[in-house]
């Protein structure tokens, strides 16, 4: 049973240039969670997918948007980037209330 | 706001026991969450916590005192593999809702 799939693992882009992360949840799951981890820093929730829709949002700006496909996987993408948004960004899928994440993407802006 | 509180960094010797605590201040409580991390890799699931009290599983321990708004994991037995860093999370209410971390504790087991 596969848990939850990131990509890509690693990737470098330059500030105010865009990405897209992917993320494929665990079977069975519907929900999909993006948080960001900065080096040093626990994980912060960026927003959740359900249903194809966003359904909950943390305190990220605009920048940052997302998809769910009728699959359930996701992603995340982040317009004009910032040094700041270096980090690891993680995905969580769910049922219920169990949690899986993913081992993540590590983004680094130059 | 939400407000969760970890120390930053333990040292323990191998063989020994640690307990790592966490405080949390949050706008709800539906439960918490802890999570061991290593380096680069994803957070796994270690213990859940609704009810006060003390949940045993293996060689690791999590308690729980809504009343003070505090947990601790606590970890027999120390291996070297145990070095990581421990995160605790707390969902703020009933469902599937995103989970709300603390910055972790880096444990490191020394010989």
């Amino acid at each position: 049973d596969a848990g939850v799939t990131q990509s890509p693992t690693h990737l470098i882009k330059t500030r105010g240039q865009q990405v897209t992360l992917r993320c494929s949840p665990k079977s069975g799951h519907d929900t999909v969670s993006w948080y960001q981890q900065a080096l040093g820093q626990g994980p912060q929730f960026i927003f959740q997918y359900y249903e194809e829709e966003e359904r909950q949002r943390g305190n990220f700006p605009d920048r940052f948007s997302g998809h769910q496909f009728p699959n359930y996987s996701s992603e995340l993408n982040v317009n004009a980037l910032l040094l700041g948004d270096s980090a690891l960004y993680l995905c969580a899928s769910s049922l219920a209330a169990g949690y899986t994440f993913g081992s993540g993407t590590r983004l680094t802006v130059v | 706001g939400q407000n969760i509180d970890q120390p930053t960094e333990m040292t323990a010797t191998e063989g020994a026991i640690v307990q790592i605590n966490c405080t949390y201040q949050t706008s709800g409580f539906n439960g918490l969450f802890w999570y061991q991390q290593h380096a680069g890799e994803a957070p796994t699931f270690l213990s859940y916590n609704v009810l006060d009290g003390l949940e045993e599983k293996g060689r690791f321990s999590s308690f729980l005192s809504r009343s003070k708004g505090y947990s601790y994991l606590l970890l027999k037995e120390l291996q070297m593999k145990d070095s990581a860093s421990y995160l605790c999370a707390v969902r703020v209410s009933s469902g599937n809702t995103p989970l709300v971390f603390g910055k972790g504790t880096r444990l490191s087991v020394i010989a």
